[in-house]
């Protein structure tokens, strides 16, 4: 069972270029959060999905897409990156509203 | 608007010391969930304890236990005889009642057992 599988761990692109990081969780969880964690801000929330097709905001929305095709994947897209999104992202998926997120590992993303 | 306040933000103390983690809440909600969260220096984060706001009673599990008080508003987490491997950042973190609730993590406490 491997749970919520985020790729990739580590990542360094420019400023200006936009990618994706992957999410996946095999527990056929309904919710799905995207949070960003920086140094002495704790995590905040990006986006969140409550089922296949929902997304709304988080609390740091500004500069990222979501989407939420299958129940399965929740992929975070960067637009155009800035050097203000370097951070440790991470995916998190829920079996319903109140019970424990369960989170991956995280992927590290430095913007030059 | 949901707050969370870790207000010590970094903790050292010496092995098998007890240590007191505090949490304080804000919230308009009557029915809300409170969660302890660790992520050691490996950087995962390892759910630890989720409570909601109908159930006062405090929890122990092992050396951990938990004091939920409605009164102050706050779910403060205990470690008795801290050991090394306690050392890690620990969030607090509230949930509202609703369908679609969103998780709202306090800004962490770095806690730091030597030994």
């Amino acid at each position: 069972n491997a749970g919520v599988t985020q790729t990739p761990k580590f990542q360094v692109l420019k400023t200006g270029q936009s990618m994706t990081l992957q999410c996946a969780q095999d527990m056929n969880h309904e919710y799905m959060s995207w949070y960003r964690q920086d140094p002495g801000m704790g995590l905040r929330l990006i986006h969140y999905s409550v089922g296949a097709g929902i997304t709304d905001q988080g609390e740091v929305p500004n500069g990222y897409n979501v989407s939420r095709s299958t129940t399965e994947d929740f992929p975070l897209r960067l637009l155009s990156a800035a050097p203000s999104q370097t951070s440790v992202y991470f995916c998190a998926s829920r079996r319903g509203p109140h019970q424990p997120q369960h989170f991956g590992d995280g992927t590290r993303l430095s913007i030059l | 608007a949901q707050k969370v306040t870790q207000a010590q933000t970094e903790i050292s103390v010496v092995e098998k010391e007890d240590v007191t983690l505090d949490c304080v809440y804000e919230t308009r909600d009557t029915t809300y969930y409170l969660f302890w969260y660790k992520q050691p220096p490996s950087g995962e984060l390892v759910f630890l304890i989720r409570r909601n706001s109908f159930d006062e009673q405090n929890e122990i599990s092992g050396r951990y236990s938990w004091n939920f008080q409605k009164s102050t508003s706050s779910f403060n987490f205990t470690i008795t005889a801290s050991q090394v491997v306690d050392s890690a950042v620990y969030f607090c973190a509230l949930s509202d009642g609703g369908a679609n609730s969103k998780l709202t993590f306090g800004k962490g406490i770095t806690l730091s057992v030597r030994p």
